[in-house]
């Protein structure tokens, strides 16, 4: 199952609100996961089941989404929500992810 | 505290072999399954393999199958990737994680695995 994030890149300001689409080559339900990673960690989990908060995540986050096309907004950015994400599916082997959209501060 | 912590990594020479290992502490590591992810340098996450929390079953990418193994040791609380006939392109960091729910909920801070002559 191929995943397709847009965009790839993204320039915003703080304060702003924004939003990620990740799509799927072929229907997923609701088995989507998003990440946020920084330059030399690991990722973060945010959301899981396309539209639950992770337990300690900021609820800036939020998802939605089922089928084929998910999206990730986040209502009002933060300085430390500049990263990259990156949407992963969980319904059938092989897992795969999306290629990432880099949030970059305009 | 629950944790993860890899190692294993180093330079390897194309064709060689490497078994990476991660420890897991703070939570019951023999009831939930595990994954390897990779990262290439400046690329995204790939994922690699899954073993279930018994070892029963396991699934592989398309891009390791037949090279790299997945294993664990319950009693050692301790997860394996042995890593054979390597290439350049297996060059990344990889982590292990933690599957809860539907995604992965833990993972460590990556071993980096380099292929080079």
């Amino acid at each position: 199952i191929q995943l397709t994030q847009s965009p790839s890149f993204l320039s915003a300001s703080v304060g702003d609100r924004v939003t990620i689409t990740c799509r799927a080559s072929q229907g997923i339900s609701s088995y989507l996961a998003w990440y946020q990673q920084k330059p030399g960690k690991a990722p973060k989990l945010l959301i899981y089941a396309a539209s639950t908060l992770q337990s300690g995540v900021p609820s800036r986050f939020s998802g939605s989404g089922s089928g084929t096309e998910f999206t990730l907004t986040i209502s009002s950015l933060q300085p430390e929500d500049f990263a990259t994400y990156y949407c992963q599916q969980l319904n059938s082997y092989p897992y795969s992810f999306g290629q990432g959209t880099k949030l970059e501060i305009k | 505290q629950v944790q993860l912590v890899e190692s294993g990594g180093g330079v390897v020479q194309p064709g060689g072999s490497l078994r990476l290992s991660c420890a897991a502490s703070g939570f019951t590591f023999s009831s939930y399954g595990m994954h390897w992810v990779r990262q290439a340098p400046g690329k995204g996450l790939e994922w690699v393999a899954f073993i279930r929390y018994d070892g029963s079953n396991k699934y592989y990418a398309d891009s390791v199958k037949g090279r790299f193994t997945i294993s664990r040791d319950n009693s050692k609380n301790t997860l394996y990737l042995q890593m054979n006939s390597l290439r350049a392109e297996d060059t990344a960091v990889y982590y292990c994680a933690k599957k809860t729910h539907d995604a992965f909920d833990i993972w460590g801070q990556g071993t980096m695995v380099t292929v080079s002559s």
